[in-house]
């Protein structure tokens, strides 16, 4: 089974800042990564997939990149809408989906 | 837009069966994944498992031995059986709507990611 790590697990920053998340993967996924973003209470929200294909509607401050076993979630000037916890998730076996640890985003 | 809602007992005994039933609204059942993914209080999201639109099931390895998903397109819903639960199967439970990428290297599509959830629903397992 494809284990995900990310890191950190927990970012501090402040509104303006650039962020960047890593999330690897325990062996090649090829492009086949996503990425969202969740808040507390609510449904966890699709930001990116295809590792690097940015969701309809999402804003265009967030990118991604990576392929194979290393990938990144970047926040170019972080919002006050953006604390919130994100999530890698790896779709690469159509047989088993895994999930990153998850990267909680805080004000610093 | 496409709207899932998940329902079902908020409270369930341990060793019973705990049974979700997801609502898809737009009428998209009969294409596309539909998943189940949860969350334990204080921790990370865990996917369970997923009913593809042709009725195939795969399931969390760790989960397998006590997992079913199930659709019923004629009502747009799908459902979730967890049997033999314990205190560690209490959390919020989401269902997903699972979309395919074509992988042109190998004429395949990959499953899933998830572009559509629910709001979630807390299922805590207690006497």
């Amino acid at each position: 089974d494809i284990q995900m790590t990310q890191s950190p697990s927990i970012l501090s920053a402040s509104v303006g800042d650039r962020v960047t998340i890593t999330c690897r993967a325990s062996q090649s996924i090829s492009i086949w990564l996503a990425w969202y973003q969740h808040k507390p209470g609510k449904a966890p929200k699709l930001l990116i997939y295809k590792a690097s294909t940015l969701e309809s509607g999402v804003p265009s401050r967030f990118s991604a990149s990576g392929s194979g076993t290393e990938f990144t979630l970047t926040i170019s000037s972080l919002q006050p809408d953006d604390f919130a916890t994100y999530y890698c998730q790896q779709y690469n076996a159509y047989n088993f989906l895994s999930f990153g640890g998850g990267t909680k985003v805080e004000i610093k | 837009q496409v709207q899932l809602q998940e329902s079902g007992p908020g409270l369930v005994k341990p060793s019973e069966t705990l049974s979700l039933t997801c609502t898809v609204s737009d009428g998209s059942i009969s294409s596309y994944s539909w998943n189940w993914i949860r969350q334990p209080p204080g921790k990370g999201l865990e996917w369970v498992g997923y009913v593809s639109h042709i009725g195939t099931t795969y399931y969390n390895p760790s989960l397998k031995s006590r997992v079913s998903i199930s659709v019923d397109t004629s009502k747009s819903q799908f459902s979730l059986k967890l049997s033999s639960v314990t205190a560690a199967d209490t959390a919020v439970y989401y269902c997903a709507r699972g979309r395919e990428d074509y992988d042109i290297l190998t004429g395949y599509y990959k499953r899933n990611h998830f572009d559509y959830w629910g709001q979630g629903t807390l299922v805590t397992v207690s006497s």
